[in-house]
């Protein structure tokens, strides 16, 4: 495998349900990023971890919580959701997250999420 | 309000065609990134410009980042079907975080 990999590509769940989103990537990058993308909505960041240890978090709500136990992996937990929930989530990763050169993102391929 | 604006927010043109796309800010930025994302797909990054007015060119694909480090054009020659897809710019401002526009989806006919 190479670059950044995204488990599982469909997710369907009902608002009670818990689930997870796993991310990997293989590039030896330090930084990873969740982002939300939903319809006719720029790209919103979620959380950002640099080195292990989250940087920043975008006032997302409490139902959402990252994990992140290694750099090359990232999990999002999902718990008691809403409808507008329902977006595509894309994991990313860079080099580093301190504004070092350019610290372009690596996208990996998103999970469609749909909440019932 | 959105830090950065795309325009124009969808263009469908016919193959063999020249488009220009749009990103606009009232912010300056250290460097701007443009990506085009297919269905199904994330994001894959096309290129990065850090100067103002500098110009980078990608096969057919031609970019500009405005003098002020403000705004930056997308501009396509002879269009394919291949280009179909949304094109999204990204820049980072302070903090370094990366902001992203709205993006344009642009849909090459044959």
């Amino acid at each position: 495998e190479t670059g950044v990999t995204q488990t599982p590509r469909h997710l369907v769940m009902g608002m009670t349900n818990k689930k997870s989103l796993k991310c990997e990537q293989h590039l030896g990058h330090n930084a990873m990023y969740w982002y939300k993308q939903s319809a006719k909505k720029p790209l919103e960041l979620m959380f950002v971890y640099s080195l292990e240890e989250r940087v920043e978090n975008n006032s997302v709500p409490s139902r959402f919580s990252p994990e992140c136990p290694n750099s090359s992996h990232l999990f999002l937990h999902l718990h008691t959701l809403q409808p507008e929930d329902s977006a595509l989530y894309l994991c990313a990763s860079s080099q580093d997250w301190a504004g070092q050169g350019n610290n372009e993102q690596f996208f990996g391929p998103g999970t469609r999420l749909t909440v019932l | 309000t959105q830090l950065l604006e795309q325009s124009p927010q969808f263009l469908s043109i016919q193959e063999g065609e020249n488009l220009t796309v749009y990103c606009n800010s009232s912010s300056v930025f250290s460097s701007l990134q443009w990506y085009r994302q297919e269905p199904g797909e994330g994001p894959v990054l096309l290129v990065t410009v850090v100067t103002g007015g500098e110009v980078k060119k990608l096969k057919r694909l031609t970019f500009q980042f405005g003098d002020a480090r403000k705004d930056s054009s997308l501009h396509i020659t002879a269009a394919q079907t291949g280009d179909t897809g949304l094109y999204l710019c990204g820049a980072r401002a302070a903090g370094n975080k990366l902001t992203f526009g709205g993006g344009t989806r642009v849909l090459v006919k044959p």
